[in-house]
């Protein structure tokens, strides 16, 4: 079976840009979650995806916003972008994020924001 | 409301020494706890995970955890470290019936030859 896979892997934006990133899940997973990872941070949850909508959200600004499809492949939008968006991006499918289903994490897109 | 403290932002140990990387966690309804493991650049692997069906669990790479409820506590260790365990591990929770998960800030392992 194939991994989680995330696309770009790497991605550089000036400010004020907007950008996509895109998660493909494991087939047969349905939820998809995203998380913001930085040095100082950690992994901070931005949303998770089940069925099309949005089941659970993280405390972000709404420059941030995220779909699924109904294949339950995922992309994220981060508008006007800041400095302080640069980290790296995970993405997270699991069966259905409930009980013990663990998540499984794609490699992630570096963004870089300049 | 779940969550997990991470004591230790990072750990060095020799190389053959004891892993102890230590997680307490919070959580008002029984909780579900995961071990993960990133490597440099990389997603976070799964190294194992409390499911309630026995309290000392075997993952990977010869790591295991013991859920301790009295200390509410999930600590992970391995008897001999290794230079490939390297790396930086996360501690991770969700209570029952819940869709989120909540990580701990992680901890970085480094071992030393």
């Amino acid at each position: 079976k194939a991994g989680v896979t995330q696309t770009p892997r790497y991605l550089i934006k000036t400010r004020g840009q907007q950008v996509t990133l895109s998660c493909s899940p494991i087939s047969g997973h349905r939820s998809v979650s995203w998380y913001q990872q930085t040095p100082g941070q950690g992994l901070q949850f931005l949303f998770e995806y089940f069925s099309e909508t949005q089941r659970n959200k993280g405390n972000f600004p709404g420059r941030f916003s995220g779909r699924q499809f109904s294949n339950s492949r995922s992309e994220m939008n981060v508008s006007t972008l800041e400095l302080g968006d640069s980290a790296l991006y995970l993405c997270a499918s699991s069966l259905d994020g409930r009980d013990n289903n663990e998540q499984f994490f794609g490699p992630g897109t570096r963004l870089t924001v300049l | 409301a779940q969550s997990v403290t991470q004591l230790g932002s990072h750990v060095s140990v020799s190389e053959g020494a004891l892993v102890l990387l230590r997680c307490n966690y919070s959580s008002s309804v029984p909780p579900y706890l995961f071990w993960y493991v990133q490597y440099p650049n990389q997603g976070l692997q799964l190294l194992l995970k409390y499911t309630s069906a026995a309290t000392l669990v075997k993952g990977i790479n010869g790591f295991e955890a013991e859920f301790k409820k009295s200390e509410t506590s999930f600590h992970l260790t391995k008897p001999s470290a290794h230079m490939s365990d390297a790396a930086e591990y996360f501690c991770a929770v969700r209570g029952q019936g819940t869709y989120k998960y909540i990580f701990g800030t992680g901890t970085r392992l480094k071992v030393l030859a």
